[in-house]
């Protein structure tokens, strides 16, 4: 089917892991972000991307980091987990038409 | 700082009754806004957007735009149980035409 998935749905890892989150969108949209979102804070930026292996920083990007060699991939990584990045984590893109993003499920992560 | 501003509530309204959800946004070069409507453990989904000053209409949802006043709101004829989520407020910044600005939602709780 068409549309933005997120991978794993849910995840615990051990604080000082590495751990990936994928993005996949079927849509060829140009825009692709990384949102986290908690109680309290509401949705913020991690990391976005333009286009293939263009990314920039959002407004909380430390420790993460994200890479996009296709279109449609959109990975975001944590390098060595913390128990502060126990999130919920949204993905979303959007073309290069209009300004509205749509997301992905989300992946529900604990660092435990 | 570019900041979007939303009353977290809860905001309680009778089934049947006329849910209004306003929203403030301080970037006066903001040209799109936008609704979206997060039930709980859900992503975020698109319900409404509106460029222009004045009313926009779809089915039970209307949003209105104010440019000169700064805010954005959103009414929901004959809420129905169903309609209660948290609603985002999103604006898109003239200054960061690339990524949204996202309020902090309110929680809309509709009772039968």
């Amino acid at each position: 089917d068409a549309g933005i998935t997120q991978s794993p749905r849910y995840k615990i890892t051990e604080t000082g892991r590495q751990v990936t989150l994928m993005c996949h969108q079927t849509w060829s949209h140009s825009y692709m972000f990384w949102y986290r979102q908690d109680l309290g804070h509401g949705l913020r930026l991690i990391y976005y991307s333009a286009a293939a292996d263009i990314t920039d920083k959002g407004e909380v990007p430390d420790g993460y980091v994200v890479s996009r060699s296709k279109t449609e991939n959109f990975p975001l990584t944590l390098e060595s987990a913390t128990r502060s990045q126990t999130s919920v984590y949204f993905c979303a893109s959007r073309d290069n038409r209009s300004y509205e993003q749509y997301f992905g499920p989300g992946t529900r992560l604990t660092v435990t | 700082q570019k900041e979007v501003e939303q009353n977290s509530g809860p905001l309680s309204v009778p089934e049947g009754a006329i849910a209004s959800l306003n929203c403030t946004y301080s970037d006066r070069g903001s040209q799109s806004f936008f609704w979206y409507r997060q039930y709980s453990g859900k992503s975020p989904e698109l319900i409404m957007f509106i460029y222009s000053n004045g009313d926009k209409e779809d089915g039970r949802f209307t949003a209105q735009l104010n440019k000169a006043s700064q805010y954005v709101s959103l009414l929901i004829r004959d809420s129905q149980p169903s309609d209660s989520a948290t609603y985002l407020c999103a604006v898109n910044g003239w200054s960061s035409n690339y990524q949204l600005i996202w309020g902090a939602g309110t929680k809309l709780i509709i009772k039968p």
